[in-house]
């Protein structure tokens, strides 16, 4: 069966810092892979999504980036985190668009 | 512009009545649709899917959703309500020839003893 894994869970960041958020999915092969963010009291923005290894669009301009270094990996970075990057992530997966599977989250405050 | 509206942002419903939470989308192309169910500081949970056939959906936990295409609408309705129903609910909408998942802006549910 499919599982996606995506960590960590919470993670607290001084402005300014570096962010890595790691997210793999076992059970499939080249799976569609998406990032979306949450803000408090908002709904669910798409950040990046990608179809194939090397393969990154971006949805919205921001301070953050993507890499997908392997098939069933996809990374989430920033360079130096700012305070608007404070949010909930969701790492998530797709065959084509017949049905998401998302990760249980990250939780980032940024301080 | 493709769009999807959630009319309420936060419904309150006594336990063991009825919910109904509304979904409008505004897509050029056959839209799939879907419902997720969020439980506080955790991820998303699929309640149901549409893509074509019954337009009448059955999902998990006694959910189930009519696609109503004359009306943009896809809403989701559950006869009784338990208190572990309380979450945020998101509809989602992508279309036949894309991959980019829209949503919502969600509708918070409260359950009352």
């Amino acid at each position: 069966s499919q599982t996606i894994h995506q960590w960590p869970a919470t993670l607290v960041q001084p402005v300014g810092s570096p962010l890595s958020l790691e997210c793999t999915v076992e059970g499939t092969s080249n799976p569609n892979l998406y990032w979306y963010r949450q803000a408090a009291g908002r709904g669910l923005q798409l950040l990046f999504y990608s179809v194939g290894i090397g393969q990154i669009s971006s949805e919205v301009p921001q301070n953050l980036s993507a890499s997908r270094p392997q098939d069933r990996q996809f990374i989430l970075s920033s360079k130096k985190l700012l305070l608007s990057d404070s949010g909930f992530y969701l790492c998530a997966w797709s065959v084509k668009n017949y049905g998401y599977t998302f990760g249980s989250g990250t939780r980032l405050t940024v301080v | 512009a493709q769009s999807v509206t959630q009319p309420d942002i936060h419904i309150t419903v006594s336990e063991g009545a009825s919910l109904e939470l509304r979904c409008n989308y505004s897509y050029g192309a056959t839209p799939y649709l879907f419902w997720y169910v969020q439980s506080p500081g955790q991820g998303l949970q699929l309640l149901l899917k549409y893509f074509s056939g019954d337009t009448l959906v059955q999902g998990i936990k006694g959910f189930e959703a009519e696609f109503k295409r004359s009306q943009s609408s896809f809403n989701l309705r559950k006869p009784s309500v338990h208190w572990s129903d309380a979450a945020e609910y998101f509809c989602a909408v992508v279309s036949s020839n894309d991959y980019k998942l829209s949503f919502g802006a969600g509708t918070t549910v409260t359950v009352r003893a």
